[in-house]
């Protein structure tokens, strides 16, 4: 079974902060593939990263940082210095094995970037 | 490219109605997918194509829901006699084969009101 929590449905900051989204993901697997994406309110989904199981490094992309921590099935996303056009809704997705792409989904955040 | 395409973006329809809508992939991606997503919630996995094969349904996938990838290009998901617990955002994604659960790129969804 597959589960992505995302347990803050809203985040509200003023331009300038850090923000960080939390991603908590349960599966059986060992062989896993983690994936954050971000809806505009245009409506279409925006692959922002994907991450596998065997690869704990974390990762920056300019302001967006992700830490993987298996240890305690996270993949939490930090979006650094934020700006009003980084609202939006985030999703965090998990996929299981090799040769598909079927992610769950989790509910999303809601960021609300305040000038 | 231009990406992931899909028609209509917006259908209203009356309950009981049959609506169809169509999807074109990214050209040479050979996976298709179809999510639906309700508001507040994530997308939710509808059906997958490799080329004109429909590989996976989800549970989710009515006997209403019928899906089509003829030539394995672009894609149609028709839904018959509709009722007003259809009403969501039905997004199509696609993605190539040479990565193995490589990312999906998603189109702005088909945002269908029946009422």
């Amino acid at each position: 079974a597959q589960k992505v929590t995302q347990a803050q449905t809203e985040i509200s900051v003023v331009e300038k902060e850090d923000v960080t989204l939390d991603c908590v993901y349960e599966t059986r697997d060992t062989t896993y593939y983690l994936f954050w994406y971000k809806q505009p309110p245009s409506g279409e989904l925006v692959f922002l990263i994907r991450r596998n199981s065997f690869d704990e490094q974390n990762e920056i992309s300019g302001r967006y940082s992700w830490n993987f921590q298996k240890s305690t099935s996270s993949f939490n996303f930090t979006i650094t210095a934020s700006q009003v056009v980084d609202s939006a809704v985030y999703f965090c997705a998990l996929s299981e094995g090799e040769g598909s792409y079927i992610p769950t989904f989790g509910r999303g955040t809601s960021l609300i970037v305040h000038p | 490219d231009t990406g992931v395409s899909q028609d209509p973006r917006h259908k209203i329809t009356k309950r009981g109605q049959n609506v169809t809508f169509r999807c074109d992939p990214i050209s040479e991606h050979n996976r298709l997918y179809w999510y639906r997503q309700t508001l507040g919630q994530g997308p939710e996995f509808l059906t997958y194509f490799q080329n004109e094969a429909q590989l996976e349904k989800s549970r989710l996938l009515s006997d209403r829901f019928s899906a089509e990838r003829p030539k394995g290009s672009f894609s149609t998901l028709e839904i018959q006699r509709t009722e007003q617990g259809d009403s969501a955002m039905y997004l199509c994604a696609s993605s190539s084969k040479q990565d193995m659960n490589t990312e999906a790129f998603f189109g702005q969804g088909t945002r269908l009101t029946v009422v």
